[in-house]
């Protein structure tokens, strides 16, 4: 069974930056996506990006001049790095699997790391 | 952008009874391939979200046939046809044919009467 598991600093200051890794067991992190996607308090999902065991990825535009992604396939991990944080990057955020480079959908999920940004 | 719309917001449902849930969105989610990539997801109370539904009607595995989907173009539909107490939660569209980005529904709380 495959398991995510998020991890990382559960508090960041405003303009600082918010990073967290998603560490993979039960299966390999090769010849998947894997996406972040974020939940803030009493709102809905917003799709971060994601990345593919080769390194490529892709983000949201909306965040892409703030987001960096990596992948450690010798750690079978993935990391999300969120620089200049606000109050607005509040949020649980979850790392997912994805199948397919078109059409992409999520299959596991972790359960979710809240990070709150605040001073 | 590739908005998605459902409604409605919230349901109250007695058990037994059918709900049904309706995604919009604001281009045609049909993709180059032939296929259309609109999923649906229930997240239940302090879980992730999990796999209902996916390429518009197909269950996802271990999914009760009770849940169905249905649509194309720009308009899809969720049903449920008994409603049970487990099926509480927020049910979500979400699109991934015009990625990125991929784009969700603003959710569509399910409570039971």
């Amino acid at each position: 069974q495959v398991q995510l598991q998020e991890s990382g600093p559960g508090l960041v200051k405003p303009s600082g930056t918010l990073s967290l890794t998603c560490s993979v067991s039960g299966g390999s992190v090769d010849s998947y996506y894997w996406s972040w996607i974020r939940e803030p308090a009493g709102e809905g999902l917003e799709w971060i990006g994601r990345i593919y065991s080769s390194g490529s990825t892709n983000y949201n535009p909306s965040l892409e001049s703030r987001v960096t992604m990596s992948v450690d396939t010798s750690k079978n991990q993935v990391s999300l790095n969120l620089t200049s944080a606000t109050t607005a990057d509040t949020a649980v955020y979850y790392c997912a699997r994805g199948r397919k480079r078109s059409g992409d959908y999520f299959d596991y999920w972790g359960q979710g790391a809240l990070v709150t940004v605040s001073s | 952008d590739f908005v998605m719309t459902q409604t409605p917001l919230s349901l109250s449902v007695t058990p037994g009874q059918p709900a049904s849930i309706s995604c919009k969105s604001g281009q045609s989610l049909l993709h180059s391939d032939g296929k259309t990539y609109l999923y649906w997801y229930l997240q239940k109370p302090g879980q992730p979200p999990q796999l209902l539904i996916y390429e518009v009607s197909k269950r996802f595995s271990g999914v009760p046939d009770r849940f169905s989907g249905s649509g194309s173009g720009t308009d899809f539909t969720l049903k449920i046809s008994r409603v049970e107490a487990e099926d509480v939660g927020v049910y979500y569209c979400m699109q991934s044919t015009h990625l990125p980005p991929i784009t969700f529904g603003q959710g569509t709380r399910l409570e039971i009467k």
